[in-house]
């Protein structure tokens, strides 16, 4: 069974810094896109970044503040926020699946529990 | 970036009743649209991918249509588990963007 646990979640001061974690299990790791996708509090979803083998991409608005990055070894995603600030406060989950390659697109099959972020004085 | 907008914001409807929702992109997205269930409190579940494909163990009361520009998502005989948020997803390019959610509430 395909599972994914998100941590890190936490309530830090504006310009803080907060690194998440996504543990995975059930499949192997390796060899899928792994992506984080956001919802503020009583909000839409908001895609933040997905990190392939061979790429990464980010949302505008996290852009030069947010790194994603995988340690394969352990079947963990990551995510460093710096230089927080109030508007990305939200709950944080990450999904397993996404980009197209080959002209075949994929999608985000599995999501997890998600992490509650709050940035706030 | 590819908006999608979503329609109804808001659904009553009571148990049984056939529902549909609809989603539409700012530019062709081919069939690279998954639907998602959300409920409070929890991580969305795909229901739908590539605009008709239903995900394995959904049932199959849910039904996706649709491509190019314009998607749908129809639930045929709604059931109590129904009540929930519903969001539609492109992911023909980044960055993905998702529609502003549909909730269905009991009438």
């Amino acid at each position: 069974e395909v599972q994914l646990l998100e941590s890190g979640g936490d309530l830090v001061q504006p310009g803080g810094s907060l690194r998440l974690s996504c543990v995975a299990s059930g499949y192997i790791f390796s060899t899928h896109v792994m992506s984080w996708v956001r919802q503020a509090p009583g909000k839409g979803l908001e895609w933040v970044s997905t990190i392939s083998d061979v790429a990464i991409y980010y949302a505008d608005s996290v852009r030069g503040r947010f790194i994603i990055s995988r340690d394969n070894s352990k079947n963990t995603l990551y995510l460093q926020m710096d230089s927080l600030r109030a508007e990305d406060t939200a709950v944080y989950y990450c999904s397993r699946g996404g980009g197209c390659f080959s002209g075949v697109c994929f999608w985000p099959d599995y999501w997890g529990q998600g992490t509650q972020v709050t940035v706030s004085s | 970036d590819i908006q999608m907008t979503q329609s109804p914001s808001t659904l009553s409807a009571s148990v049984g009743d056939r529902v549909t929702i609809t989603c539409r992109a700012s530019q062709s997205i081919s069939s690279w649209l998954a639907w998602f269930q959300q409920k409070p409190g929890k991580g969305p579940k795909v229901l739908i991918y590539k605009a008709s494909n239903l995900q394995g163990a959904v049932p199959s009361r849910f039904s996706g249509s649709g491509s190019g520009t314009d998607f749908t998502l129809t639930i045929s005989g709604l059931q109590p588990d129904d009540f929930a948020t519903y969001y539609c997803q492109q992911y023909n390019s980044f960055p993905w963007t998702f529609g502003q959610g549909t909730k269905v509430e009991l009438k």
